[in-house]
């Protein structure tokens, strides 16, 4: 079975443009979640799709949006970059929940300059 | 708050213990999680551990639970210099979100 994909890994963009990260779950699963991790901030909860709908929200701004389709692929987008936007972001799917065992994708890595 | 405490940096000898630990926030929270960080890599499951129980087994990991001082730790017995990454420990907050533990730097020296 293969597992959770991220494109692209890498990333770079420069202040002000918006940027699209895609995720495809293992298949099966229905529950996508978005992180982002930085050195400072540690890794912190994004959003959480599941059948379409965001289920739950972490504590970003409206920049940060995403989507989920119905064959459970997800996006997140961020618009207007800031430099504070550099991170590791990581994708992660489950089977139902957002609790539930978690699978992770290796990350998209961006840079803002 | 939403704050999962653990210390930054363990450094152990090969064939040696290393205990790491972690202090969250919720008491509600149903499971508990140990997750691994390799460079370059996302986050690996290693164990979980649900909250009515105190200690979970599994090969080289124990996990240790301690829901009244809301303390969680992670023991690997013979670490190895494989078992050099990033550990975070999570907690679950209702109704369904996962927050991550500012992560522990364990670095394994021959």
């Amino acid at each position: 079975k293969a597992g959770v994909t991220q494109t692209p890994r890498y990333l770079i963009k420069t202040r002000g443009q918006q940027v699209t990260l895609s995720c495809s779950p293992i298949s099966g699963h229905r529950s996508v979640s978005w992180y982002q991790q930085t050195p400072g901030q540690g890794l912190q909860f994004l959003f959480e799709y599941f059948s379409e709908t965001q289920r739950n929200k972490g504590n970003f701004p409206g920049r940060f949006s995403g989507r989920q389709f119905s064959n459970s692929r997800s996006e997140m987008n961020v618009s207007t970059l800031e430099l504070g936007d550099s991170a590791l972001y990581l994708c992660a799917s489950s089977l139902v929940s957002g609790v539930d065992e978690q699978y992770f994708g290796p990350g998209t890595r961006l840079t803002v300059t | 708050g939403e704050d999962v405490e653990q210390s930054l940096f363990l450094s152990v000898r090969e064939g040696d213990s290393s205990v790491i630990n972690c202090t969250y926030t919720d008491s509600s929270s149903t499971y508990l999680y140990w997750y691994k960080q390799e460079p370059g890599a996302g986050l690996q499951l290693l164990t979980y551990i649900f909250s009515n129980m105190d200690m979970k087994q599994d090969q080289r990991l124990t996990v240790l639970l301690n829901k009244k001082d809301k303390h969680l730790s992670l023991r690997i017995a013979d670490t190895q210099t494989g078992d050099s990454a990033i550990y975070f420990c999570a907690e679950t907050l209702p109704p369904d979100k996962l927050i991550f533990g500012t992560g522990t730097r364990l670095q394994v020296f021959p």
